[in-house]
């Protein structure tokens, strides 16, 4: 049972370039996220989507665009690629427990932009 | 606009201390409080959380502590061992929403 991969886990590229980034859950999770986490600012959220084809702007998502056409799927491009978008980028999935719902962390994806 | 406020940034104790992370929010539409715990190179895992109608939740050496009346809520770690040396988060979300609001974190590093 893998959860939730990410792909890849390390990435330099040169500012200008597209990069996508992947994320791929096995539960068939609802909700999908995508958050960068940079020192001072912790987790913020760039992209979320409530089912396939359904997705939206989070706090942070100007350069990023998303996709989902399929629920285990979640993929997310930088179109042109900018030293501040220099990150490690986490995808989650949530689920209800209960008494709320949790989110479900990927191993996260180090972004190095030159 | 940050919706839930964290502090503090960083903390420092001895093993067997009891580091308290503390949190406050605005939005009383918030309805269940998460703790995330973060380890170096890993994405963060649920620790433990809370709903509003109770005021302390304890599991194993973690507790939370909650305040309704002054939108605060807080964790405790017990006997706190070097294994717990990490970024704890706390979170919020609104009944009805799977978007859960964090604060900026907090660095724990416990000393042997």
């Amino acid at each position: 049972d893998a959860g939730i991969t990410q792909s890849p886990r390390y990435k330099i590229t040169e500012t200008g370039r597209q990069v996508t980034l992947m994320c791929h859950q096995t539960w068939s999770h609802s909700y999908m996220f995508w958050y960068r986490q940079d020192l001072g600012h912790g987790l913020r959220l760039i992209y979320y989507s409530a089912a396939a084809d359904i997705t939206d702007k989070g706090e942070v998502p100007d350069g990023y665009v998303v996709s989902r056409s399929k629920t285990e799927n979640f993929p997310l491009t930088l179109e042109s690629a900018t030293r501040s978008q220099t990150s490690v980028y986490f995808c989650a999935s949530s689920d209800w427990t209960g008494i709320g719902y949790e989110q479900y962390f990927g191993p996260g994806t180090r972004l190095t932009v030159t | 606009q940050q919706q839930v406020k964290q502090s503090p940034q960083s903390l420092i104790v001895q093993k067997g201390g009891i580091p308290i992370i503390n949190c406050a929010y605005e939005n009383t539409a918030f309805d269940y409080f998460p703790w995330y715990q973060q380890f170096p190179g890993k994405g963060p895992a649920l620790l433990i959380a809370i709903r509003p109608d109770v005021s302390e939740k304890k599991e194993g050496r973690f507790t939370i502590s909650f305040n309704k009346s002054a939108k605060q809520f807080s964790l405790h770690i017990m006997d706190s061992q070097p294994g717990d040396s990490a970024t704890y988060f706390c979170a919020a979300l609104r009944g009805g929403s799977e978007k859960l609001v964090f604060g900026k974190g907090t660095k724990l590093t416990v000393n042997p």
